[in-house]
């Protein structure tokens, strides 16, 4: 059965520091990763993907996340952390013979200015 | 969020009531979805379609029911509003070929019941 495993509810971290938001999954075959970003009273917005290629992917607003094969992880980082930051994350996963996606139950990163 | 819009972004309604939530895309997508949120948790897809007149319920049980009779057109009908159906509802959609594989996100409806 494919699932993905967000394990931290909360992340907090200060301004301008790295900072990491993790992420394992199961699911047959190659995956297809994502990570969206929600911003209150919002949708869900794209932030980067791995379909295939280079294992480190580069998205949206300085974001970049790595996909480990063998850690079965694709964890979403940031070099140096801003307020605005500040959202709930979803990790996401699709085999290549389904469409739908499969998601993690979010993880809000709190900066702290 | 662009090319797909859910109207309306707000309602507040009493019980009992009949409503739809509206969800259109413009990008030509075969497969939507709906799902629901309470806020700052997870989600839970409740009905997905793969193309016209195809619906699907999700992994959570709801009283709503959809239709897909344009592909452009996805919306969700809850025939007697109850309070426990307050929360955001999500609409989003995907498409079976080209290079995005993801999915694309309407802005939600916050759904209150009083």
């Amino acid at each position: 059965a494919q699932s993905v495993a967000q394990p931290e509810d909360q992340v907090n971290v200060a301004e301008g520091n790295p900072l990491t938001v993790k992420c394992t999954y199961s699911v047959s075959g190659n995956p297809y990763l994502f990570w969206y970003v929600q911003y209150p009273n919002r949708g869900l917005q794209f932030l980067l993907k791995y379909i295939t290629g280079d294992n480190l992917v580069k998205g949206s607003y300085g974001f970049e996340a790595e996909f480990n094969k063998s850690q079965t992880s694709f964890h979403l980082k940031k070099p140096s952390a801003l307020v605005s930051d500040s959202a709930l994350y979803f990790c996401a996963v699709r085999a290549p013979s389904n469409y739908q996606l499969i998601w993690g139950a979010g993880t809000k990163l709190i900066i702290k200015p | 969020e662009a090319d797909i819009y859910q109207t309306p972004r707000y309602l507040v309604i009493g019980t009992g009531k009949k409503i739809t939530l509206e969800c259109s895309q413009t990008m030509g997508h075969d497969k939507m979805y709906w799902y629901q949120q309470d806020p700052g948790m997870e989600l839970h897809l409740i009905h997905y379609s793969y193309g016209v007149n195809s619906t699907e319920k999700g992994d959570l049980s709801s009283e709503s029911t959809v239709s897909r009779i344009r592909t452009e057109h996805f919306p969700l009908t809850l025939e007697s509003a109850r309070p426990s159906h307050t929360s955001q509802y999500l609409c989003a959609s995907s498409e079976s070929f080209g290079l995005n594989y993801g999915y694309t996100f309407g802005s939600g409806t916050r759904l209150t019941v009083v």
